[in-house]
């Protein structure tokens, strides 16, 4: 069974103050390695997608980067606007279409 | 600009009732998902669609129903309202090709009373 386990479950920055947030999977062969931001009262909004060890995505203030066992999402000179919760989601191989297993997410706040 | 839409945004009923969510795609995406999202367990799947005609079971399938007649729309059925399925229900689409990933809608608040 595909498992997703983020950490920390919350985090308060201070405006400027960089941080990496975590994404610990487990899956059976991995196809895509997924990150969103959701925003209160939204649905889920697309960011990156990793598919293999030592990949690394950015945009603006974010880098997303990826081993075998875990990716890591960068947050350098956040900014009150970063303040969201960021999902993580794996997509296993042999798992036919698109399903993804998510993590519980990381609602990160960030003071000015 | 393609979007993914839900109606209704919010909705109140009462345990025992039929329930349907809907959910409508411009992306032309064959690939359609149902999600409930509760604090502690995070996007669960429901039930989700890789075109017309077929639908499948998720994690979380009990006590719901989809079917797809076309390729935009992929409505979530409650066949009776249970207080347990109060939660907030995402829709999502993707495509069959490329990065395969999930673009969400805006999500509908369901409170079974």
């Amino acid at each position: 069974e595909d498992q997703v386990t983020q950490s920390p479950e919350a985090l308060r920055l201070q405006e400027g103050e960089s941080s990496s947030l975590n994404c610990s999977y487990t899956v059976s062969g991995l196809r895509g390695l997924f990150w969103y931001r959701q925003d209160p009262g939204k649905g889920p909004e697309f960011l990156f997608t990793l598919y293999s060890a030592g990949e690394e995505k950015e945009k603006e203030r974010l880098k997303a980067t990826l081993t075998k066992k875990e990716s890591f999402l960068h947050i350098t000179a956040p900014k009150p606007e970063d303040s969201a919760t960021y999902l993580c989601a794996v997509q296993a191989r042999e798992t036919s279409g698109s399903r993804l297993t998510f993590g519980e997410g990381t609602q990160l706040t960030v003071n000015p | 600009d393609a979007e993914i839409t839900q109606s209704p945004r919010h909705k109140i009923t009462e345990t025992g009732r039929q329930v349907t969510l809907a959910c409508h795609q411009t992306w032309n995406h064959n690939n359609m998902f149902w999600y409930r999202q509760d604090l502690g367990h995070g996007l669960r799947l429901i039930h989700y669609s890789y075109g017309v005609q077929d639908t499948n079971k998720g994690e979380v399938s009990d006590g719901y129903s989809v079917s797809r007649s076309n390729t935009e729309d992929l409505p979530l059925t409650l066949e009776s309202a249970a207080s347990s399925q109060t939660s907030v229900y995402f829709c999502a689409s993707s495509s069959q090709r490329g990065s395969y990933e999930q673009y969400f809608g805006p999500g509908t608040r369901l409170t079974v009373t």
